[in-house]
């Protein structure tokens, strides 16, 4: 079955407490990206990458980084997360080439930081 | 998984009528558009897409209409079920790019 799969799905921590958000996708997509998801906002995102060692940054990407060492596997990695990182965070992918347009979710994962 | 849809606009109809869902989208370069429905706790799930030379396509019980004059987009679901309540989002992408631009949704309520 094809899917994007994050984890971990809920997780509560301590500011500063550096935590890493997994995700895989088993469609071989080039492209894939990270967005947060808070009330009254729409997806926005945080980083995206192109293909494997191509990243770059989205619209909200402070306190994130990413990395993309292999085609199926993107983690967000969050150093020193604070209260306001607290959110929905959802990986996405889709194929590179110009036919395919439509982007795929994972499940998300819900993060709260105290 | 609530908590993200507190502020969304709602959509209640009954059982078996038909449902509009609208979205006003922002880019007039954007090419390709799609809606998603997202059930609590769920991730984004795919429904229909339309490209920017089409006004208008159809699905299994939906049909997404576009019209670039105004910059506007519809969801319209045929006699909607219980199944169909979500909240219900659009995507645009700019052309060229691989940015997506999403709407906040609507919350669409079936009531019995």
């Amino acid at each position: 079955e094809a899917q994007v799969t994050q984890n971990p799905r809920y997780l509560i921590t301590v500011t500063g407490k550096k935590l890493t958000v997994t995700c895989s996708q088993n469609m071989n997509h080039e492209y894939m990206s990270w967005y947060r998801q808070d009330p009254g906002l729409g997806l926005r995102q945080i980083y995206y990458s192109m293909n494997v060692e191509v990243t770059d940054k989205g619209d909200v990407p402070e306190g994130y980084k990413v990395s993309r060492k292999e085609k199926r596997n993107f983690p967000l990695i969050l150093e020193s997360p604070s209260p306001t990182q607290t959110s929905l965070y959802f990986c996405a992918s889709r194929t590179g080439d110009r036919g395919g347009n439509t982007i795929y979710f994972g499940e998300g994962s819900w993060l709260t930081v105290v | 998984g609530e908590s993200v849809g507190l502020h969304l606009p709602t959509l209640s109809v009954q059982e078996g009528d038909n449902s509009i869902i609208n979205c006003a989208y922002s880019n007039s370069a954007s090419d390709y558009f799609i809606w998603y429905k997202q059930e609590s706790g769920k991730g984004p799930q795919f429904i229909i897409d339309i490209r920017s030379n089409m006004d208008k396509r159809q699905g299994q019980r939906v049909t997404v209409l576009l019209n670039k004059t105004v910059k506007h987009l519809s969801l319209q679901i045929a006699a909607t079920q219980p199944g169909d309540s979500a909240v219900y989002f659009c995507a645009e992408k700019v052309r060229g790019t691989y940015k997506y631009i999403f709407g906040t949704g609507t919350r669409l309520k079936v009531l019995a």
